[in-house]
């Protein structure tokens, strides 16, 4: 298994253009999100989906897309980049298993997208 | 929002010293995670503690969970340089189905 992965790992972009971070996992996770990781404010939510064709807002989600079509993928899109959007980038998806009334969502992590918006 | 505080930010240590970074809540938690990200990678998972006073050891790391679920700890015995990194506390249960991340403890250590 690949685990999570995510393309690119670096990405310059202009402000204004938009662009298409990349995720997917191969172990049927159903619960997929993307997070943020920015210099002192440690990790951000932006997006979470809970299953093909369902994604919800996180934390910080202005300037960002998401859908989920598949199973496997969870791609992020930047509308209209700008600087604000300077950051690390991760994707992490997660199994849910039962134990009662507590929902254990270890996530794993894909390695990391890092972007810059001048 | 939830929020789980963590502290210290920074911490510097000798190598064979011992650390503790501390996780802190202004409610009850369900239950709470802990993961390391080394410089330039990605965070892992390291434990979810469930119960209330739990404690759970793996080598020389014990994690400690509150009698109360407010609040968390982990503990390093005679850290080592591969010990360096940034060290997160995790709410998996912070209002939407994603972690609540504390902001995080960066690990120093001197040789």
């Amino acid at each position: 298994n690949a685990g999570v992965t995510q393309t690119p790992k670096f990405q310059v972009l202009k402000t204004g253009q938009s662009m298409t971070l990349q995720c997917a996992q191969d172990m049927n996770h159903e619960y997929m999100s993307w997070y943020r990781q920015d210099p002192g404010m440690g990790l951000r939510l932006i997006h979470y989906s809970v299953g093909a064709g369902i994604t919800d807002q996180g934390e910080v989600p202005n300037g960002y897309n998401v859908s989920r079509s598949t199973t496997e993928d969870f791609p992020l899109r930047l509308l209209s980049a700008a600087p604000s959007q300077t950051s690390v980038y991760f994707c992490a998806s997660s199994y849910s298993i039962p134990s009662g009334r507590v929902r254990q969502e270890t996530q794993y992590f894909g390695p990391g997208t890092r972007l810059l918006v001048l | 929002g939830q929020q789980v505080m963590q502290i210290p930010q920074y911490q510097h240590v000798q190598e064979g010293e011992d650390f503790t970074t501390y996780c802190n809540s202004s409610t009850t938690l369900s239950n709470i995670q802990w993961y390391k990200q080394r410089p330039g990678g990605h965070p892992v998972f390291l434990i979810q503690l469930v119960k209330s006073g739990e404690v759970k050891k793996q080598k020389r790391l014990t994690f400690q969970f509150g009698e109360a679920k407010k609040n968390s700890s982990l503990h390093i015995t005679a850290t080592q340089t591969t010990d360096v990194g940034t060290y997160f506390c995790a709410d998996p249960g912070g209002g939407a189905d994603g972690l609540t991340f504390g902001k995080g403890t960066h690990l120093i250590i001197q040789p």
